[in-house]
Order: C-alpha cells, then structure tokens, then sequence
C-alpha cells in the first residue's frame, strides 16, 4: 500500500552541494508535484509535471530543476543548495489536476548549514 | 503570490469542544478544499468543496462553501484527541480541468488540552 514515496526522509547538505531527492508513486497517476512546506506558510509549489516527459514551474522555481522521465517517478534537484532552501519537502500526485485527487508523501526533512 | 488567509493560526481547546476555523480570499475561487496533516506525514485530504453555499459533511467534520464564494468554514463537533494535527485550506480559482494551482492557507493547529 505504498502510494507516494520519497527519498531520503531526512538529509543536511552544506551551502553549495547539491542533491536530489526522489519521489516514486504506484498508482499510475498522470499529475505529480513537489511543495515545500515552511512554518507559517502553508504549502507553496515549486515545479509540477502533467504527465511522462514534461515539467511545468510552479510558484517558487528558482533554485530547483525537476525531471519526470518515467510516469512513476519525479526528481527535484537542488544543484546549489543554499540555507533558504531548509524546508519540509511534499511530493504530491493526482490522477486528474483537481485538488480532490491528490495524494502526499510523507515529507522530505531538509536542512542547509 | 497569493495565499489564503487562514484564522486561527492555532486553537488550544478542551476535549469535547467544538472548533471552528475559517479561510478567506481576495479573489472568488471555484473549489475550496480542507486537509490535515498529522505530525511527521503529509496532508490528507477532509473535505472538498465545490459549490457556493454547499455544506458538507465528514463524520464530526463539516465545511462550508461561502456564499461570496471568497471563504470558507471548518467545523469540528466534539473534538477527541486524535483530532490533533494541522488543518489547511486550499482554494482553487479556476475550473478544475484547466490549468491550476492550487493555493494553500498557513494552517491551524489545533492543539487539545489533556
């Protein structure tokens, strides 16, 4: 009963490194997004993608690239990671772009020194 | 950009209380959704909303569609402890098969005192 999986859970990078983290979905849903959740902020959207092969900018882009070369799987990638990128990472996916389809992982933890 | 204006920011409660919540917006939305995360996992979705003045109901959970279609409402009857956790609005302005965003409050945590 997987459904939204991402990788690492938790992660500290230093100024300057970069990572990426993975999110992996099993229920061949066509819509997947990345969010990034800070204290007092809700929920902003960083890049999303409306099916294999294509990638759109959401609300905060800089400082990410996403990749979506398998339906299954969507990457973000931080490729110099600086302490304003600390935050709570959700993947997301849906099989319609409505809102009550959505389905979340369980968050991604992280920090930048 | 724009985001939902989500009051309480937090509610320190007693159990069995009711709890109210409530978002607003400048703009008029079409859709209006209510989720709760629990500490150390996603959102997961409550209520979805999809008519001006529809009221709709989750076991002790009901919302409201506002009339102006700028707001909405979070009821909670009742409260029991695992009702702990954090409870955002998300709205959408457009009809849900064009191309969206969904936009998300700040949150209320609710907090319930032993």
């Amino acid at each position: 009963n997987a459904g939204v999986t991402q990788t690492p859970k938790f992660r500290v990078l230093k100024t300057g490194q970069s990572m990426t983290l993975l999110c992996a979905q099993d229920m061949n849903h066509e819509y997947m997004y990345w969010y990034r959740q800070d204290p007092g902020m809700g929920l902003r959207l960083i890049h999303y993608s409306v099916g294999e092969g294509t990638t759109a900018k959401g609300e905060v882009p800089d400082g990410y690239n996403v990749s979506r070369l398998k339906k299954q799987n969507f990457l973000l990638g931080l490729e110099s990671a600086a302490p304003s990128q600390t935050s709570v990472y959700f993947c997301a996916s849906s099989q319609q772009i409505s809102g009550n389809t959505i389905y979340f992982g369980e968050g991604s933890w992280l920090t930048v020194v | 950009g724009q985001q939902l204006n989500q009051s309480p920011q937090s509610m320190f409660i007693q159990e069995g209380e009711d709890v109210s919540m409530n978002c607003t917006s400048s703009s008029i939305f079409n859709t209006w959704l209510w989720y709760k995360q629990e500490p150390g996992e996603g959102p997961v979705l409550l209520i979805a909303l999809y008519k001006a003045g529809e009221l709709t109901s989750n076991g002790r959970l009901t919302a409201q569609f506002g009339i102006t279609r700028k707001d909405s409402f979070l009821n909670i009857s009742a409260s029991i402890p695992s009702d702990v956790g954090i409870y955002f609005c998300a709205g959408q302005e457009r009809p849900m098969d064009s191309n969206y965003q969904l936009i998300w409050g700040a949150g209320t945590k609710l907090i319930i005192k032993p």
